[in-house]
């Protein structure tokens, strides 16, 4: 299994560009997430999905989209970037069964808006 | 509000000796405590993770002291090494939920 991916791994926007990071898991598993990590600052969530064609708001949502047409997938858009968007952005799945849940996470994609 | 608050920041440790970071949390709805690490460049990895049924989980040389009263946890690193050099999240969840809530992160650094 390659677990979680993610493409591209760098990208740099000029502002107001838009551009989707794509996200890909083979584990089946049902949760996925979109998180942002700024320095000094951990993992802020941005969506999250509990499975196909279900999606909701983490913390910090705004000026981001997604979608979730099939299990796999996960994608994350930026309509209109903006300086304040420049963080490295990291896919993770979960089963979403038991109690807790480890996360799988991806490798992270790293994001200039210049 | 900042429901789990992780320290230190940022900790030096020489190598052989012991690392503890430290986490508290507020809901005490929470019964899912995991330890997350990062290398540089990677994402995160799951290193150890408690319920609050049990004080204490041992893994090798880490280990996860539990304290519901005091609603704190804490990460020891036993006999450390340069290759245990990264970032350590600790995070909270509800049970059923599997929307952890993170600490801000703990860089530490173990010097031979």
């Amino acid at each position: 299994n390659a677990g979680v991916t993610q493409t591209p791994k760098f990208r740099i926007l000029k502002i107001g560009q838009s551009m989707t990071l794509q996200c890909t898991q083979d584990m089946n598993h049902n949760y996925m997430y979109w998180y942002r990590q700024d320095p000094g600052m951990g993992l802020k969530l941005i969506y999250y999905s509990v499975g196909a064609g279900i999606t909701d708001k983490g913390e910090v949502p705004n000026g981001y989209n997604v979608s979730r047409s099939t299990t796999e997938d996960f994608p994350l858009r930026l309509e209109l970037a903006a300086p304040s968007q420049t963080s490295v952005y990291f896919c993770a799945s979960s089963l979403g069964q038991g109690i807790g849940g480890e996360q799988y996470f991806g490798p992270g994609t790293r994001l200039t808006v210049t | 509000q900042q429901q789990v608050k992780q320290s230190p920041q940022s900790l030096i440790v020489q190598k052989g000796g012991i690392s503890i970071i430290n986490c508290a949390y507020e809901n005490t709805a929470f019964d899912y405590f995991p330890w997350y690490q990062q290398f540089p460049g990677k994402g995160p990895a799951l290193l150890i993770a408690i319920r609050p049924d049990v004080s204490e989980k041992k893994e090798g040389r880490f280990t996860i002291s539990f304290n519901k009263s005091a609603k704190q946890f804490s990460l020891h690193i036993m006999d450390s090494q340069p290759g245990d050099s990264a970032t350590y999240f600790c995070a909270a969840s509800l049970g059923g939920s599997y929307i952890p809530t993170f600490g801000r992160g703990t860089s530490l650094i173990v010097h031979p």
